[in-house]
């Protein structure tokens, strides 16, 4: 599975709009771009993922740029629970191992009021 | 409610003694999978299961086993071989093959002394 890089840490103002970057720019043709995130002591809970197309869900945009090697995760109106780690991964779909989770360290988001 | 549940949520053991952490799903998921996260670390993966009585080493299975005698449940047993075993250990479970999703549990978070 392709390498992530994500900066570490970011903070956010409450009620703003949140983006975080993510770079793969080893990304093949057939892996996917996943979002999850971490809240402290807790699961990570799945948001959004995609293959070339942007993506749109209930919780957040995904936007992969045309030559696939870098994403950005927008949370369009940041509130006090979004204070997580959010986790950039990329893999493949089929087959048994594709299935694995690769998780770096991810970017530690600070909402702010 | 669908889920999965891990029991229990923290769990003490003296070093040299084996224990085994629970993780039951009632999505009807084929594929499981057990992760270790250790403080300010992403995850990794410790063994998966594709399917009932087969299941797979993951990137760190050495000091632990599984077992998937039913498609719900997905045991993980902390041998006393493993060197560090405090760790937060998540379970996961999703659809056995394409680009879905992994829904996690809310983990263990196991301490050793």
């Amino acid at each position: 599975d392709a390498k992530t890089t994500q900066p570490p840490s970011m903070d956010c103002a409450e009620g703003r709009a949140a983006n975080l970057p993510c770079n793969h720019s080893t990304i093949s043709g057939n892996e996917y771009v996943y979002w999850y995130r971490q809240i402290h002591s807790q699961g990570p809970q799945y948001i959004i993922h995609g293959l070339k197309n942007n993506e749109t869900n209930e919780m957040a945009s995904l936007i992969i740029t045309e030559d696939r090697k870098s994403s950005t995760l927008i949370l369009p109106h940041a509130t006090l629970r979004d204070t997580a780690v959010y986790y950039c991964i990329v893999r493949v779909a089929h087959g048994a191992a594709g299935n694995k989770l690769t998780f770096g360290g991810g970017t530690r988001v600070l909402v702010k009021p | 409610d669908g889920g999965i549940t891990q029991s229990p949520k923290y769990l003490f053991r003296k070093e040299g003694q084996n224990v085994t952490l629970s993780c039951e799903q009632n999505l009807n998921h084929d594929a499981m999978y057990w992760y270790r996260q250790d403080p300010g670390q992403g995850l990794r993966l410790i063994y998966y299961s594709q399917i009932v009585n087969d299941f797979q080493k993951g990137d760190i299975a050495e000091g632990y086993s599984v077992s998937r005698e039913k498609k719900e449940s997905f045991p993980l047993t902390v041998t006393s071989a493993q060197k560090n075993p405090t760790a937060f250990y998540l379970c996961a479970s999703s659809i056995r093959q394409g680009p879905y999703e992994q829904y996690f549990g809310p983990g263990t978070r196991l301490t050793v002394t």
